[in-house]
């Protein structure tokens, strides 16, 4: 089936440290979604990116939806503690009137102050 | 405007047992998903709903779990007899409408914390 390779697995950073994360695949996507999770919550949509090459900030976040369609990024600058939790990238396929949300493994990142 | 409501949040059943986990999804939305988080991994798809009407169950398994949204709201999924690789969250998320055409974003609930001894 269809599979995301997200890297890297963790980070650990000291704040202000700028972080970077992707998501590759061998499959094509229509539209890539990058999740943050918080210990003992659901996943919480950060940022959507619905065409190939577009480039999307949501404050000191900043993803872009890869040329090819088969590859995102997710960029943080200048962390703070906050921004500990999981990442997720998320590519979602279609067929026919219907889709499907793919996950990737994670990125667990920890920041130190 | 509320968010998707899951409950309960924790369950601790032996294995054999049957659980039952109840998922509202936020007012309006049509499209109603199940996933099965396990620990360390993405959430996996379990099964979608268009209103009331299954649109994808191909990775449910069949034989010991089962779903329903009867109103085309809120739905229950339910596990009988579970086993110990069914320890995990399972999430509950909801969207506007299905992913495609248009925009299909997903908003997730809490989860439920199964673990089972």
């Amino acid at each position: 089936g269809q599979q995301l390779n997200q890297s890297p697995q963790s980070m650990f950073i000291q704040e202000g440290e700028d972080v970077s994360m992707n998501c590759t695949s061998s499959s094509i996507f229509n539209t890539w979604l990058w999740y943050k999770q918080d210990p003992g919550e659901g996943p919480v949509l950060l940022i959507a990116l619905y065409k190939a090459g577009e480039l999307t900030s949501n404050g000191r976040l900043t993803a872009q939806f890869g040329i090819t369609r088969k590859d995102s990024f997710l960029n943080i600058s200048a962390s703070i503690p906050s921004d500990v939790g999981i990442y997720f990238c998320a590519g979602l396929t279609s067929s026919g009137n219907t889709g499907k949300l793919i996950f990737g493994q994670g990125t667990t990142l920890q920041v130190k102050p | 405007e509320a968010g998707v409501a899951q409950s309960p949040r924790y369950k601790i059943i032996e294995k054999r047992q049957s659980v039952a986990f109840w998922c509202n999804p936020i007012s309006g939305h049509a499209t109603l998903y199940w996933y099965q988080q396990i620990l360390g991994q993405g959430p996996k798809l379990l099964i979608q709903f268009q209103n009331n009407g299954v649109v994808d169950d191909s990775q449910l398994p069949k034989d010991r779990f089962s779903a329903e949204r009867l109103k085309g709201v809120d739905s229950t999924l339910k596990i009988q007899p579970a086993k110990l690789e069914d320890s995990a969250v399972y999430l509950c998320a909801s969207s506007l409408r299905q992913g495609y055409p248009g925009r299909g974003e997903q908003f997730f609930g809490p989860g439920t914390r199964l673990t089972v001894l």
